[in-house]
């Protein structure tokens, strides 16, 4: 079973729209997740970074949440843009300095 | 303050060949995790290294290898290449205190690797 689940895995929305997107784990011992955005053929982008102590993190039109009891973290897109068009992928760490562990993403489509 | 650098940007190989990637770590950052993405999924942890050792393995053959250098620099090896190991690979750095703590990995712009 998918340890790290992404939904949905694809997205379309019309420019301007406001948008979640969900990420959801199984084992519950969390240390710190991670929101990336990724381009075509591209690296990764870090987006925010949510402690396990944290609720949310915010930066300009995105808000990221993380609730360890329900094993959930949604990233919350405002105002939709055209650039926005990408993978987005979550990386869930288990402990202090390990490996993330990441979803197969949500590509998302911002269309004009 | 220099981002993670990866090399190369795109490699062709045989199967059966040998193949080294290589990564610089952002300025001040003491740790290296290198990853694997297939087409259409999310990256998969090969291994890290903190302070010149290997500090943690993923689900990966020991026909993958991996070294730090002094300067946290590092480079991944792949012997016997197979068709299965064409991919990106991604390397990510960041900084960890003794003891694990560990901050925000950022990510370089990974190695398309094609094995024919």
């Amino acid at each position: 079973k998918q340890e790290v689940t992404q939904i949905p895995a694809a997205l379309s929305v019309p420019e301007g729209e406001n948008l979640v997107l969900n990420c959801s784990f199984t084992d519950s011992a969390i240390y710190n997740l991670q929101w990336f955005r990724q381009d075509p053929g591209k690296g990764l982008t870090s987006l925010l970074l949510i402690q396990s102590s944290q609720r949310e993190q915010t930066s300009g039109r995105l808000n990221a949440s993380l609730d360890k009891s329900s094993g959930r973290s949604t990233l919350y897109i405002a105002a939709s843009q055209p650039g926005d068009s990408a993978t987005y992928l979550c990386g869930k760490g288990r402990t202090s300095g390990s490996r993330l562990t990441f979803g197969e993403g949500t590509q998302l489509t911002v269309n004009p | 303050e220099t981002g993670v650098t990866q090399s190369p940007t795109h490699l062709i190989k045989t199967r059966g060949q040998q193949v080294t990637l290589r990564c610089s770590s952002q300025s001040g950052h003491n740790t290296v995790s290198w990853y694997q993405q297939a087409l259409g999924q999310g990256p998969q942890f090969i291994f890290q290294y903190y302070r010149e050792e290997e500090n943690g393995r993923g689900n990966f053959p020991p026909r993958f290898s991996g070294l730090q250098f002094p300067n946290y620099s590092s480079e991944l090896n792949v012997n016997a290449l197979e068709l299965d190991d064409s991919a990106l690979y991604l390397c990510a750095s960041s900084f960890s205190l003794a003891g694990g703590l560990s901050y925000e990995q950022y990510f370089g712009p990974g190695t398309r690797l094609t094995v024919t």
